[in-house]
């Protein structure tokens, strides 16, 4: 059985960085996409961006392009989000999930069946 | 960006009664549309993908329905664990931007 492990909560100041993990046990990697969605307090579902961790490209959001960075380690089978410029706004739990099944060519899209415990981000000075 | 909205916002039902969800697409996403069930405290779960298709070990009272720009989800006989926020969702423009409707709360009347 597949599951994704995220790293801790994490306390940033505004303006830093932050760089959440998600490592995959139990099951294939490489050709799952993951997905990074995230959480406000009280608010619903906003998906950041995903990468298929076999072509290690990632595909983002246009709200989050140029400050969030989406990588894969297939050694490792870590899928990483790292966001930058931090701001108040952007305390959230962060989630990794995984698309229902494998990538394949002309694939649209997928839902995702597996997801991470979430990670507590707080932006705070 | 398609834009996926959900109605109503609350939804108040007794146990054993049924609870009709609907979500809209700004434009037409076919049948890639999924549900989820959010608890407090826990991540989402997939119900439903495909816009009807139940995804493993969800109960037969769940069913959606629809295609093009208007789904369903309909929950036949509320059991207490139902009771959660309930968020549709489209993948069909990938390597576009996934997007979440906003949620639809099924409370205890």
């Amino acid at each position: 059985q597949v599951q994704l492990v995220q790293s801790g909560a994490e306390v940033k100041k505004p303006g830093s960085s932050v760089k959440v993990s998600c490592k995959a046990s139990g099951g294939t990697f490489s050709s799952y996409a993951i997905s990074w969605v995230r959480q406000a307090p009280g608010q619903g579902l906003e998906w950041m961006g995903g990468i298929i961790p076999i072509f290690g490209t990632a595909n983002y959001a246009q709200k989050f392009q140029g400050r969030v960075t989406i990588t894969a380690d297939e050694s490792t089978s870590t899928a990483y989000m790292e966001l930058s410029s931090l701001r108040s706004e952007d305390t959230a739990v962060y989630y990794c999930a995984r698309d229902l099944s494998e990538w394949l060519p002309h694939k649209q899209g997928d839902a995702f069946d597996i997801w991470g415990q979430g990670t507590m981000v707080t932006v705070s000075s | 960006e398609i834009v996926m909205t959900q109605s109503p916002a609350t939804l108040s039902v007794s146990p054993g009664e049924r609870a009709t969800l609907s979500c809209r697409a700004s434009q037409s996403v076919s049948s890639n549309l999924a549900w989820y069930q959010q608890k407090p405290g826990q991540a989402p779960r997939l119900l439903i993908y495909g816009a009807s298709t139940r995804a493993t070990g969800i109960p037969a009272r769940f069913s959606g329905s629809g295609s093009g720009t208007e789904f369903t989800l309909t929950i036949s006989s509320l059991q207490s664990e139902d009771f959660a926020v309930y968020y549709c969702q489209q993948y069909n423009n990938w390597p576009g931007t996934l997007t979440f409707g906003p949620g639809t709360k099924v409370d205890i009347k």
